[in-house]
């Protein structure tokens, strides 16, 4: 109940596509969604985050989608661009809880 | 976002040696810090919670007295790596959350221990 499910494990776009990531979680006591990105060598660095009260999140060329009755949780990158090319993890928690991660979404948008 | 600094980046040293890593917050006091072990292309494993002042808490199967974590101040943890042995080797993150966003988790940049 404690894990986050996430797919596609490796995701190739164009250019100027979009890319899409999604997670689903089982425990409804989950209230914080944050997305992380991260490069090769590098900590991950957190890129956007969503509360249950609102269904979209969007900064910049980034939305998360949030659907509570499904128990659904997505990344959208608009016009994804090369410097996108990264490692993204989704992750859930609630309160001072431990963050609980997905598996991973390396994420290539080629030229 | 804040900021959280980690010292070394890399190292280097031989079998049966300590190795200790500096976790640092730099602009916000860090209520509770989290370290955690990556293995290449696999998602973070959370090996232990520290809060200020407190003993550490550790995840199931993580050996408290070979992985010592010491949560001193506000600013700064350090994870010290004892008797390190070549399956030690991995790639050891640190992150910390702050008074006023208890939920959020803010990611230093990594330190890559290599145990020959």
């Amino acid at each position: 109940q404690q894990q986050v499910k996430q797919s596609p494990q490796s995701l190739i776009v164009q250019k100027g596509g979009i890319s899409i990531i999604n997670c689903a979680y089982e425990n409804t006591a989950f209230d914080y969604f944050p997305w992380y990105q991260q490069f090769p060598g590098k900590g991950p660095a957190l890129l956007i985050a969503i509360r249950p009260d609102v269904s979209e999140k969007k900064e910049g060329r980034f939305t998360i989608s949030f659907n509570k009755s499904a128990k659904q949780f997505s990344l959208h990158i608009m016009d994804s661009q090369p410097g996108d090319s990264a490692t993204y993890f989704c992750a859930a928690n609630t309160g001072f809880q431990k963050l609980v991660f997905g598996t991973g979404t390396r994420l290539l948008v080629s030229p | 976002g804040a900021v959280v600094s980690q010292h070394p980046s890399r190292v280097i040293c031989k079998s049966g040696t300590s190795v200790k890593i500096e976790c640092r917050s730099l602009d916000f006091q860090a209520t509770t810090m989290f370290w955690y072990r990556q293995f290449p292309k696999q998602s973070l494993m959370l090996m232990a919670t520290s809060n200020e002042g407190s003993k550490a808490t550790y995840e199931q199967g993580v050996e408290k007295d070979k992985f010592l974590i010491n949560h001193a101040s506000l600013t700064l943890s350090t994870l010290t790596v004892t008797s390190a042995h070549p399956e030690d080797s991995s790639f050891y993150i640190c992150s910390a959350s702050g008074e006023t966003f208890t939920d959020t988790q803010y990611f230093g940049p990594g330190t890559r221990l290599t145990v020959l």
